[in-house]
């Protein structure tokens, strides 16, 4: 069984178009994440979903919205997009209230913007 | 300043070898802390959480000390299968992750 999973794997367009990413996760978890992964590795979150509280980091572009539409679904559509948005998203989830907050990740979405 | 900060490597270390990689923080109100290891072109998985008193797990031996806010990752008899990216990862409260770039290791046979 996939515990968080995205769709798509691989994401082609061009600028300008908008796209959204789905994920599900199927643990039971309170807690959802995106995060993007740059081209040099660097991993940084984007959204924190817990509970219907949306923490948006400041750093991230208004063109991004993630949407939730109950506890397991965690989306992200992503308006005109730009070429620097290429990159690897990654979703996550974690149970907050065991306050450990150990993190399960879905395989990813390589989007490239061309 | 960089909220985690990791020697990105590359590490490359011999079959049996022993390894260790350690990761600084900068917010002294860091709550929990992780190593996750990422395969190429994978997601990250949790390798393992890192407790106060310093914990084992096989092969695998992590440490944190809070005074000098650092953590450690010890590696013993390496395994051709260890090689990969290993993350550090130091959490403030559930929405305040912060993901070091990562140590490459490479063992060889």
């Amino acid at each position: 069984d996939t515990a968080v999973s995205q769709t798509p794997k691989y994401l082609v367009t061009q600028m300008g178009n908008d796209k959204s990413i789905k994920c599900e996760q199927n643990l039971g978890h309170d807690t959802m994440y995106w995060y993007k992964q740059d081209s040099k590795k660097f991993l940084k979150i984007m959204f924190s979903y817990n509970n219907k509280e949306l923490i948006i980091n400041e750093t991230v572009p208004n063109r991004f919205s993630p949407k939730s539409p109950d506890k397991a679904h965690l989306n992200l559509h992503i308006n005109s997009l730009e070429l620097g948005d290429s990159a690897v998203y990654f979703c996550a989830s974690s149970q907050a209230g065991t306050g450990t907050y150990e993190q399960y990740f879905g395989p990813g979405t390589r989007l490239t913007v061309t | 300043r960089k909220e985690v900060e990791q020697d990105p490597g590359p590490f490359n270390v011999p079959e049996g070898a022993t390894v260790a990689f350690n990761c600084t923080y900068s917010n002294s109100a860091s709550q929990s802390f992780f190593w996750y290891r990422q395969d190429c072109r994978k997601e990250p998985k949790l390798l393992m959480s890192v407790y106060s008193s310093g914990n084992e797990d096989g092969r695998f031996t992590a440490q944190l000390n809070r005074a000098s806010q650092y953590i450690s990752l010890l590696i013993r008899d390496s395994k051709l299968s260890d090689s990969a990216t290993y993350l550090c990862v130091v959490t403030q409260n559930f929405n305040k992750f912060y993901f070091g770039s990562g140590t490459k290791l490479n063992v060889k046979p």
